[in-house]
């Protein structure tokens, strides 16, 4: 089955950028059924969706953040990535990885990573 | 502030059935199918209805959805303590350039 695993740093600066990788095991991303997308959670609030990106490179991106986000794939590592420019610290939150299907989601994120905490602080 | 309002807790006793509400606009819940998440103390948010009223395999079949016109709903029935979490309305907004949103979420607490 599917599995999602977040890592990158769970400490970043004021100002720079956050980098989270999400690594695809038991499936392929090349797969074009599905989205892959990064959610976020603030400690004690709810959930915020930060963007899809789908096998071919398309992407969409929550117009709150889309100034400031972008997603890639790696199809040779099976991994996609997420890279949140500028941050403050309200970008501070769990960051979870999830796969998705149908065009809006109609078929929900079935699969999702354990989650990664990134605190934005100096 | 989210687009989709739910209420910040429920209750219920074990065995009593308990109805979550989500409720938005046209441009999303009007236009789209709903999705609800179940989430757990300190784990990962799980699938719990799909296109508005589907379960995924393996999701017992106490909980249920619907929607009508602008609004969603969740109701779980034969309420467990198990079932002590939060839960999230989520569907796709048209307005914009598209977005998924997620609702407020609700507390179930099982009295």
């Amino acid at each position: 089955q599917v599995q999602l695993q977040e890592s990158g740093p769970g400490l970043v600066k004021p100002s720079q950028t956050l980098s989270l990788t999400c690594i695809v095991s038991g499936g392929s991303i090349k797969s074009d059924t599905y989205y892959w997308s990064w959610i976020r959670q603030p400690a004690g609030k709810g959930l915020e969706w930060v963007g899809r990106i789908y096998s071919s490179g398309y992407t969409d991106y929550n117009p709150s953040l889309k100034s400031r986000v972008t997603l890639s794939l790696d199809t040779s590592k099976n991994q996609f990535s997420l890279s949140l420019r500028s941050v403050t610290a309200t970008d501070t939150a769990v960051y979870y990885c999830a796969r998705a299907s149908g065009w809006v989601f109609e078929n929900g994120m079935d699969v999702w990573g354990q989650g990664t905490t990134v605190t934005v602080s100096s | 502030q989210s687009v989709l309002t739910q209420p910040p807790s429920a209750s219920g006793t074990p065995g009593q059935r308990v109805t979550i509400s989500c409720s938005g606009s046209s441009s999303n819940i009007g236009s789209n199918t709903a999705n609800w998440y179940q989430q757990l103390p300190g784990t990962a948010p799980k699938l719990l209805i799909y296109s508005t009223n589907k379960r995924p395999s393996g999701v017992p079949d106490r909980f249920s959805g619907s929607k009508s016109d602008t609004s969603a709903s969740l109701a779980i029935s034969g309420l467990q303590s198990e079932d002590e979490a939060d839960y999230y309305c989520a569907t796709w907004d048209d307005s914009l350039s598209g977005l998924y949103v997620f609702g407020v979420g609700t507390k179930v607490t099982v009295l």
